[in-house]
Formats: C-alpha cells, sequence, structure tokens
C-alpha cells in the first residue's frame, strides 16, 4: 500500500526566505513522486515529478526536490520565496503499475509574509 | 483551451437530487480519472477509464455515483440521491497513455448539497 505524510498542515514565510515543504512517503515498490500546486478555486497543477531518473528534480517557478530512499522523503524547496507562491501544495505518490490511481497527502497551505 | 474542462464549475443541489457532473478530457487522451477533494484535504481517488473502459472503480463510496466515458472522450459522474457528505469538489484529470505518468487536471466542480 502506498501513502503519503506532509509535515505541516500550514507554512509560513517571509518574501525571499527559502521555503521547505516536507513529504514523506510510503511505497512497497519504486514509486513516482509528484508535487502539485493547487490556487483557489483552481485544479491542480503539476510543479514537478520523479521518475527514478536524477533524484533531484527542477520544476517549475523555481521549485525543485530531493528524492531520498533512505528517508522515504521528497521534500519541496525553493530558495526565495515569491508573494505568488502563496497557495496550497500537494505530494502525491501513484506506483509504477499502469494507469495506478494516484495517492495525495493532506496538504500544506504556504503563506507569504511581505 | 487545450486543457481539461469541467461543467458545471459550480452546483447546488437538494438533498435527495440527482446531479451529472461533465468532463471533457485533453483530445487524445487516453486515460481519466474522477477524483473528490472534500473541503481541507487532499483529492481522493474515486474511479479510472482506460478509453472508454472502466478498469477502477475501487474508490466510488456507494452505488449513488455512476460514472461513464462511453466513446472513450468526454465522461459524466453522475450522483444520485444526493447526501450532505457529498458536497466536495470533484475533479477530473487526464493522460496521454494507459500508463498516465502525468496527469492533467481540471479546475473542478464544486458541488453544495443542502
Amino acid at each position: 500500500a502506498q501513502s503519503v505524510t506532509q509535515l505541516g498542515s500550514h507554512v509560513s514565510v517571509s518574501e525571499g526566505a527559502l521555503v521547505l515543504l516536507r513529504c514523506n512517503y510510503s511505497s512497497s515498490v519504486p514509486p513516482y513522486l509528484f508535487w502539485y500546486v493547487q490556487y483557489p478555486n483552481q485544479g491542480l497543477q503539476l510543479l514537478l515529478k520523479y521518475t527514478s531518473a536524477a533524484t533531484l528534480v527542477k520544476g517549475i517557478n523555481g521549485f525543485e526536490a530531493e528524492f531520498k530512499k533512505s528517508e522515504t522523503s521528497f521534500h519541496l524547496t525553493k530558495p526565495s520565496a515569491h508573494m505568488s507562491d502563496a497557495a496550497e501544495y500537494f505530494c502525491a505518490v501513484r506506483g509504477y503499475s499502469s494507469a495506478s490511481k494516484i495517492i495525495f497527502g493532506s496538504g500544506t497551505r504556504l503563506s507569504i509574509r511581505p | 483551451g487545450a486543457g481539461v474542462s469541467q461543467s458545471p464549475r459550480y452546483k447546488v443541489a437538494k438533498r435527495g437530487q440527482d446531479v451529472a457532473l461533465r468532463c471533457d478530457p485533453i483530445s487524445g487522451h487516453v486515460s481519466l480519472f474522477w477524483y473528490q477533494q472534500a473541503l481541507g484535504q487532499g483529492p481522493e481517488f474515486l474511479t479510472y477509464f482506460q478509453n472508454e473502459a472502466q478498469l477502477d472503480k475501487s474508490g466510488l463510496p456507494s452505488d449513488r455515483f455512476f460514472a461513464e466515458r462511453p466513446e472513450g472522450s468526454v465522461s459524466t459522474l453522475k450522483i444520485q440521491r444526493t447526501q450532505q457528505e457529498d458536497s466536495a469538489v470533484y475533479l477530473c484529470a487526464s493522460s496521454f497513455s494507459e500508463v498516465g505518468e502525468t496527469q492533467y487536471f481540471g479546475p473542478g466542480t464544486r458541488l453544495l448539497v443542502l
């Protein structure tokens, strides 16, 4: 069985500060891992994905995440927060078999202080 | 547009009423998924189609929920005799291949059952 745990339902950082959103996963098979962002009243937008290639994955809007198998983690980072980064972020896991459903975490709301 | 579209965007229903939610996937996408997102939660898988075949409906919460994709393109999620606990955002996603590595999400339909 696969699952995802996001640590911290709400994270607040100052504009220009480092963003760190934590995600730990559980999977019995090599997983696909994703980070999605959701702006108010909008659908989910893919930020980045890990598919067993490079362990450091770069995504859109300056975000990146590192897959650490030993820690079963896939934390999302951005060196310098921007006001437009304020949104809900979801970590997700999917199995390797075809047509596997995505299992989402409960989300982390990111707030940016001016 | 080139993205996944959903209609209606908002739906208010009286308890006991039937509703139908529509999803137009990206043209040519083989796989189609439905998710339910309760307030403050991550999306949860409902069902999956590969072309017109419904291959996984393990996430449908009750037999009041029914989904179809008769021609392998547009899909409809139908909820019969709606209950207050059905209030949620219903998200549709599509992907190009059977593997479904990257799922593209629509904006969702927000259903409120009174």
